[in-house]
């Protein structure tokens, strides 16, 4: 199976930061990556598809990058609707996988 | 608007049953990919299945956890999505999520609300 694995687990930053989440697998998956975003209580809610391609819909402050095994979710200028888990996901091959989360919290 | 509506948790004693519904709206049930994620309590995501569309083959494919207990299916003339699940561990407990991969992107882009399943005696 392929392991993914995010950095850092939890961010803490204040609205207006840029921030960073990065996430590694354990071998290439080409440009198979998603992003999603999770509130508290909520449903997974997607970002990111393909590393770089936004879904319809999401602010542009969202951006992702990488390809290979090392992939970047960037969130440029925070606001308090992005205070939330996020969580990268493979579709390169079966099993799916999702790294093990990063939370951004309010500094 | 699409809507996926889960249904069918509860509180399960280890070794028990449970099949776990997803009525999806607002798109073309038929052509999407679908899959089942679970979360255990304060813990990440985990895949589990994915069932393809009926056009496309119907390829199913698990989660090693899950593979010999848990079945997913799809009656497309009910617009439904299923999971059985048979011996359940304490370990299966989570909130079960039913998510589309509505244009066939490999991606999961519409979620349920999930409905959670507590493996407990």
């Amino acid at each position: 199976d392929i392991q993914m694995t995010q950095s850092p687990s939890t961010l803490s930053a204040s609205v207006g930061d840029s921030v960073t989440i990065t996430c590694r697998a354990s071998q290439s998956i080409t440009s198979y990556l998603a992003w999603y975003q999770q509130k508290p209580g909520k449903a997974p809610k997607l970002l990111i598809f393909k590393a770089s391609t936004l879904e319809r819909g999401v602010p542009s402050r969202f951006s992702g990058s990488g390809s290979g095994t090392e992939f970047t979710l960037s969130i440029g200028s925070l606001q308090p609707d992005d205070f939330a888990t996020y969580y990268c996901q493979q579709y390169n091959s079966y099993p799916w996988t999702f790294g093990q989360g990063t939370k951004v919290e309010i500094k | 608007e699409v809507q996926l509506v889960e249904s069918g948790g509860g509180l399960i004693k280890p070794g028990g049953s449970l099949r776990l519904s997803c009525a999806a709206s607002g798109f073309t049930f038929s052509h999407a990919w679908m899959s089942w994620v679970r979360q255990a309590p304060g813990k990440g995501l985990e895949w589990v299945a994915q069932i393809g569309s009926t056009t496309d083959g119907g390829t199913i494919d698990y989660a090693a956890p899950v593979k010999g207990r848990f079945t997913i299916s799809r009656d497309d003339s009910k617009n439904t999505l299923y999971l059985q699940i048979h011996n359940l561990k304490t370990e299966d407990s989570a909130v079960y999520y039913c998510a589309s991969d509505s244009m066939v992107r490999g991606v999961l882009d519409y979620w349920g609300q999930g409905t959670l399943v507590t493996v407990s005696s």
